[in-house]
């Protein structure tokens, strides 16, 4: 089966300071990995993919997350948060050897909150 | 950009009633999604259509129907809402070429209440 895991359910982190918001998965092959924001009252939208290639992905709004084979995980990290960083964050995995095009777990959430 | 419009943002129902949640995208996607979203819960599926006339059930289909008559609206609908079907209502698309490596776009959710 393929699943994602988001450990925290809640982040705080000082503005300026790096931040790390966590996603391990488990998928029986090589994994599609996501990350999605949402703001408050807003769909999600898509920040970043892994898909083959160089295990540091860049993104939008300054983020990137990197892809660990060994560790299973897929942390979304940014050298510097700002408040309007503040937001609710989803990582989802795919397994594309297997299960339906439809399926695209996604993980709980994870609360980020940048303190001023 | 691809645009994905849930018409209504906030919706109030009362238990029995049927209600209608609508969602258009503007990209020609074949692949359209209907998710409900509750704290602690994250995002579940309600039901995926891979095109017109075409749907498949999710993981939560009990109390949903849905229709996608043409492409660009895929249309739930909630025969007797309950009140357990209070909840953040997305929609989402995804284009089908190379459909497992892309990412989906959402809509910005309708907040349905049913009193």
């Amino acid at each position: 089966a393929q699943s994602v895991a988001q450990p925290e359910d809640q982040v705080n982190v000082a503005e300026g300071n790096p931040l790390t918001v966590k996603c391990t998965y488990s998928v029986s092959g090589n994994p599609y990995l996501f990350w999605y924001v949402q703001y408050p009252n807003r769909g999600l939208q898509f920040l970043l993919k892994y898909i083959t290639g160089d295990n540091l992905v860049k993104g939008s709004y300054g983020f990137e997350a990197e892809f660990n084979k060994s560790q299973t995980s897929f942390h979304l990290k940014k050298p510097s948060a700002l408040v309007s960083d503040s937001a609710l964050y989803f990582c989802a995995v795919r397994d594309p050897l297997r299960g339906s095009a439809r399926h695209l777990p996604f993980g709980s959430g994870t609360q980020l909150t940048v303190l001023p | 950009d691809v645009k994905v419009t849930q018409s209504s943002r906030y919706l109030v129902k009362r238990t029995g009633e049927k209600v209608f949640l609508e969602c258009v995208q503007d990209m020609d996607h074949e692949n359209m999604f209907w998710y409900r979203q509750d704290p602690g819960l994250g995002l579940r599926l309600i039901y995926f259509s891979y095109d017109v006339k075409m749907k498949e059930k999710g993981d939560i289909p009990e109390g949903y129907s849905v229709s996608r008559e043409k492409k660009e609206r895929f249309s739930p609908i909630l025969e007797s809402a309950s009140t357990n079907q209070t909840s953040m209502y997305l929609c989402a698309s995804r284009t089908l070429p190379g459909q497992e490596n892309q990412p989906q776009h959402f809509g910005d959710g309708t907040r349905l209440s049913i009193l």
